[in-house]
């Protein structure tokens, strides 16, 4: 049975303070894997795509990667302004649609 | 790039009326537009995925006679909410799909759209 699953459910950092949030996903075959950001009362924003194992991207603080099992988003250095739910979703090689998980909560602390 | 647009951002209606949310790619053609639902402190649910011209396709589950999708043009997507009741009361969220690489598109989402029902 496919899975996406999100670890922690929730982080609490002060400012400065880097940490990594990890997705697990067990699918039969994989085409893509997002990171999206969602704010409170907002939709996601999108992030990152990543297609295959050892890929890498990176945006201001966040870097994301990927291995054939998970896939992990760094945040260095944080502020503030990173506080949001961040989703993994993963898109299937045999499916149109994305499966996503639970969502880490990450507050930053000033 | 690819921004998407959704109005209205919030309705309050009275029970038995039906409410329509628009959904448009604002800078690019998106052949497939998707509808999600999402409670609090939970993930998104995809409750329906349009392809432009065609009719919807709705997940197991969801009743498509209440909720009924128009994918009109290649920029815009409708949900309409039949004779809403209070436990429609959700927040709805659209996406379009944008073309990426190794044939996966990535779905990019619009601000959403708080649906109360008293």
């Amino acid at each position: 049975e496919d899975q996406v699953t999100q670890s922690p459910e929730a982080l609490r950092l002060q400012e400065g303070e880097s940490s990594s949030l990890n997705c697990s996903y067990t699918v039969s075959g994989l085409r893509g894997l997002f990171w999206y950001r969602q704010d409170p009362g907002k939709g996601p924003e999108f992030l990152f795509t990543l297609y295959s194992a050892g890929e890498e991207k990176e945006k201001e603080r966040l870097k994301a990667t990927l291995t054939k099992k998970e896939s992990f988003l760094h945040i260095t250095a944080p502020k503030p302004e990173d506080s949001a739910t961040y989703l993994c979703a993963v898109h299937p090689s045999y499916w149109g649609k994305l499966q996503f998980g639970a969502g880490t909560q990450v507050v930053v602390t000033p | 790039g690819a921004v998407v647009s959704q109005h209205p951002s919030r309705v309050i209606c009275k029970s038995g009326t039906s409410v329509k949310i628009e959904c448009r790619s604002l800078d690019f053609q998106a052949t497939t537009m998707f509808w999600y639902r999402q409670f609090p402190k939970q993930s998104l649910m995809l409750m329906a995925t349009s392809n432009e011209g065609s009719k919807a396709t709705y997940e197991q589950g969801v009743e498509k006679d209440k909720f009924l999708i128009n994918h009109a043009s290649l920029t815009l997507s409708t949900l309409t909410v039949t004779s809403a009741h209070p436990e429609d009361s959700s927040f709805y969220i659209c996406s379009a799909s944008y073309p990426g690489l190794a044939g996966t598109d990535t779905q990019y989402f619009g601000p959403g759209t708080r649906l109360t029902v008293l």
